[in-house]
């Protein structure tokens, strides 16, 4: 358990609508990540974090951009929602150095109608 | 084009058998292998994991093996309880800045 809370927990909304989803993590961890969960695709990774300010793209970045102004918190912005964007939405973190092992936050439910 | 396979969507067993899971990749890149399980409405939750300079790795009733030429991983849970019914999720990582790459999973159910 790395401390990891995002808010809101659930969220509608409608099409065409700025959204914005928060990561807070308690734990200084080095890496943040965001993922996306649909039937039959598993998780897939939207973007991520490896510092303050330094974010890359993942496999699913399309539509979504991110910020990184302090090491806790991670934002994930859809700057116009589609219905394709209906998911769950999850956070992760890593500590960084030897460790390989990601901790995942509760998971935010978004729908876009 | 997915690089990590669950190719079981579903399994059921019996409590107190051996639940076996499986997983295939495709990346000769992943270097590190990690098992999640997922209860609903819940996020993912580290379960075991395994280098890839190794074979097998040990923790409790779950064990995961590795088959580097095979490019196959198996998770085996024994006893199986009631209580390791979720969705099991296979994931391999890689690069820099460790991205995990999910297989789709697979939902267990342990009978009693």
């Amino acid at each position: 358990d790395a401390g990891i809370t995002q808010s809101p927990r659930h969220k509608v909304t409608e099409t065409g609508t700025p959204v914005t989803l928060r990561c807070h993590q308690t734990e200084n961890h080095r890496y943040m990540y965001w993922y996306r969960q649909d039937p039959g695709h598993g998780l897939r990774l939207i973007h991520y974090s490896y510092g303050v300010k330094d974010t890359d793209k993942g496999e699913v970045s399309d539509g979504y951009s991110v910020s990184r102004s302090k090491t806790e918190d991670f934002l994930l912005t859809l700057e116009s929602a589609t219905s394709s964007q209906t998911s769950v939405y999850f956070c992760a973190t890593l500590a960084g150095g030897s460790t390989d092992t990601q901790y995942f936050g509760p998971g935010t439910r978004l729908t876009v109608l | 084009d997915q690089q990590v396979k669950q190719n079981s969507p579903s399994l059921s067993v019996q409590e107190g058998r051996i639940s076996i899971l499986n997983c295939d990749y495709t990346n000769s890149m992943f270097d590190y292998f990690l098992w999640y399980k997922k209860y609903p409405a819940e996020g993912p939750t580290f379960l075991i994991s395994i280098s890839s300079i190794k074979d097998k790795n040990e923790d409790g009733r779950f064990t995961v093996f590795l088959n580097k030429s095979a490019k196959h991983l198996s998770l085996h849970i024994v006893p199986s309880q009631p209580g390791d019914s979720a969705v099991y999720f296979c994931a391999p990582n890689s690069g820099s800045a460790r991205q995990l790459t999910f297989g789709s999973g697979t939902q267990l159910t342990v009978l009693p």
